[in-house]
């Protein structure tokens, strides 16, 4: 069974400043997607940024980044010019790539980042 | 403004209590989805609706009934709770739960913060 690790229960960050989330996987899968969630107080999951595992080029959106390295089973998400409003809860997730029951996401824990102004 | 509704979005009840959560979804979406969040764990998935038939109920107690009418609306129907069943109960829904995860991406509503006295 797939697994997802996010070994930070809480960071911190300055405004403007970068932080790094780290989110670490399992699986003996080939083909399947990552995500983080954001779940800011409003409680709503908000989709930032999806790896799809077969692609090599690390995804990017605006200021949000990942680091795929497959081989180590692990994809940290990146924040540049950290801003107020990116304090929330962060979820890594992971979704084989196959549709029915094999394609439910599978959540970490969560990461707890706090921005300080 | 998100695509699924939730309601309500605060419920206190008692154990001897009988109550209902409704989700709605204006996606157009055919699959929807019932997680439990708790503090500090996982989410979890609970049920999940494919074209208005339940194709997935991950060991729930029978005090968790769902109900899906229609492909734009979604019940999870509550009695006889305890007090380890709150949680944050989020709704999701996809376009197609047979389809590769790449396709077909969950959308979540704001959840039903439920508190069980």
């Amino acid at each position: 069974a797939q697994t997802v690790t996010q070994s930070q229960p809480e960071m911190s960050v300055q405004e403007a400043e970068t932080v790094t989330l780290s989110c670490t996987y399992d699986t003996s899968e080939s083909d399947y997607y990552l995500f983080w969630y954001k779940q800011p107080p409003s409680r709503q999951m908000i989709l930032v940024i999806r790896q799809e595992a077969y692609k090599q080029q690390n995804a990017t959106e605006n200021r949000f980044s990942v680091n795929f390295q497959k081989a180590a089973k692990s994809f940290s998400l990146k924040i540049s010019d950290s801003q107020l409003g990116d304090a929330a809860m962060y979820f890594c997730a992971y979704r084989s790539a196959y549709g029915g029951s094999q394609g439910n996401l599978i959540f970490g824990k969560g990461t707890k980042l706090s921005v300080k102004p | 403004e998100t695509g699924v509704t939730q309601t309500p979005r605060h419920l206190v009840m008692g154990m001897t209590n009988k109550k209902s959560l409704k989700c709605e979804q204006h996606l157009g979406h055919n699959a929807m989805y019932w997680y439990k969040q708790s503090a500090k764990k996982p989410l979890e998935l609970m049920f999940v609706y494919s074209l208005e038939e339940r194709v997935e109920n991950n060991s729930v107690p029978s005090r968790f009934s769902p109900e899906c009418p229609n492909s734009s609306h979604l019940f999870l129907h509550l009695h006889t709770l305890q007090p380890e069943d709150s949680a944050l109960y989020l709704c999701a829904s996809s376009q197609d739960y047979l389809r590769d995860a790449g396709h077909s991406p969950l959308h979540f509503g704001n959840g039903t913060r439920l508190t069980v006295t």
